[in-house]
C-alpha cells in the first residue's frame, strides 16, 4: 500500500496566517492526489484534486502544489472558517490510502 | 442538488453483522461510482472500497477482502455496506460518498452512519 504522511499533525495559527501543510507519498503518485477538509461532527469536504485543481466553491485563498511525491496546500490567509482538519488523499492506485490528518487550530 | 442519505446509528454485538444504506439523489446513481470510508473515534480517515453502481463491480482494500460487501439497488438509486463478523475495532463512523470519474475523487458525501460494536 502507499503510505501518505502529513506534517506537521497539529498546527497552531491565527486568522490572517499564511499556512503550509505537507503530504509525502511512499511512492510516485504523479499528480493523483486529493485534498479534504473536515469539521467536528461533519464529513469531509473535497477541496482539491489533481494536487492543484480547486473545486468550485472553494475559496481561491486555497491552493495546492507538488507531483511525484511531495505535496503541499496552502492556505493564504486564514479566515475562522478554516480552522478545522485536513486530509490528503493519494487516489494513484488501490487502496486510495489518506494521510493521518493535520488539525489546524487557532492560536 | 446531489444529496447521499444514509441509515441511522447500530448497535452490535462483536460477532453480529449490519447493513449501512446509502441512498443517491441529485443525479444519475448509475453514472459515478459509490465509495465508502470510515473513521474510528477520534481517528483519521480510512477508505474501506468502491463499487460501480453500474454494473455492481466493487473492489476493497485487502484488509476489508471477504468481511465486508458491497451492494446496490439502482431501482431506488441505494447503495449498501454489508459489514460481517463485526469486531469492537470496527466501531466507526461509515461515510458513503460519490466517486467523480474512476478515480475516487469523493465529491459528495453522506452523513455518516456510527456502527458501535460493543458487549
Amino acid at each position: 500500500d502507499i503510505q501518505m504522511t502529513q506534517s506537521p499533525s497539529t498546527l497552531s495559527a491565527s486568522v490572517g496566517d499564511r499556512v503550509t501543510i505537507t503530504c509525502r507519498a511512499s511512492q510516485n503518485i504523479n499528480y493523483w492526489l486529493v485534498w479534504y477538509q473536515q469539521k467536528p461532527g461533519q464529513a469531509p469536504n473535497l477541496l482539491i484534486s489533481k494536487a492543484s485543481i480547486l473545486e468550485d466553491g472553494v475559496p481561491s485563498r486555497f491552493s495546492g502544489s507538488g507531483s511525484g511525491t511531495e505535496f503541499t496546500l496552502t492556505i493564504s490567509s486564514l479566515q475562522s472558517d478554516d480552522f478545522a482538519t485536513y486530509y490528503c488523499q493519494q487516489n494513484y492506485g488501490y487502496p486510495y490510502t489518506f494521510g493521518q490528518g493535520t488539525q489546524l487550530e487557532i492560536k | 442538488q446531489i444529496q447521499l442519505v444514509q441509515s441511522g446509528a447500530e448497535v452490535k454485538r462483536p460477532g453480529a453483522s449490519v447493513k449501512v444504506s446509502c441512498k443517491a439523489s441529485g443525479y444519475t446513481f448509475t453514472s459515478y461510482d459509490i465509495d465508502w470510508v470510515r473513521q474510528a473515534p477520534g481517528q483519521g480517515l480510512e477508505w474501506l472500497g468502491w463499487m460501480d453502481p453500474k454494473s455492481g463491480n466493487t473492489g476493497f482494500a485487502q484488509a476489508f477482502q471477504g468481511r465486508f460487501t458491497m451492494t446496490r439497488d439502482t431501482s431506488t438509486s441505494t447503495a449498501y455496506l454489508d459489514l460481517n463478523s463485526l469486531t469492537s475495532g470496527d466501531t466507526a463512523v461509515y461515510f458513503c460518498a460519490r466517486g467523480r470519474g474512476s478515480s475516487a475523487v469523493l465529491d459528495s458525501w453522506g452523513q455518516g452512519t456510527l456502527v458501535t460494536v460493543s458487549s
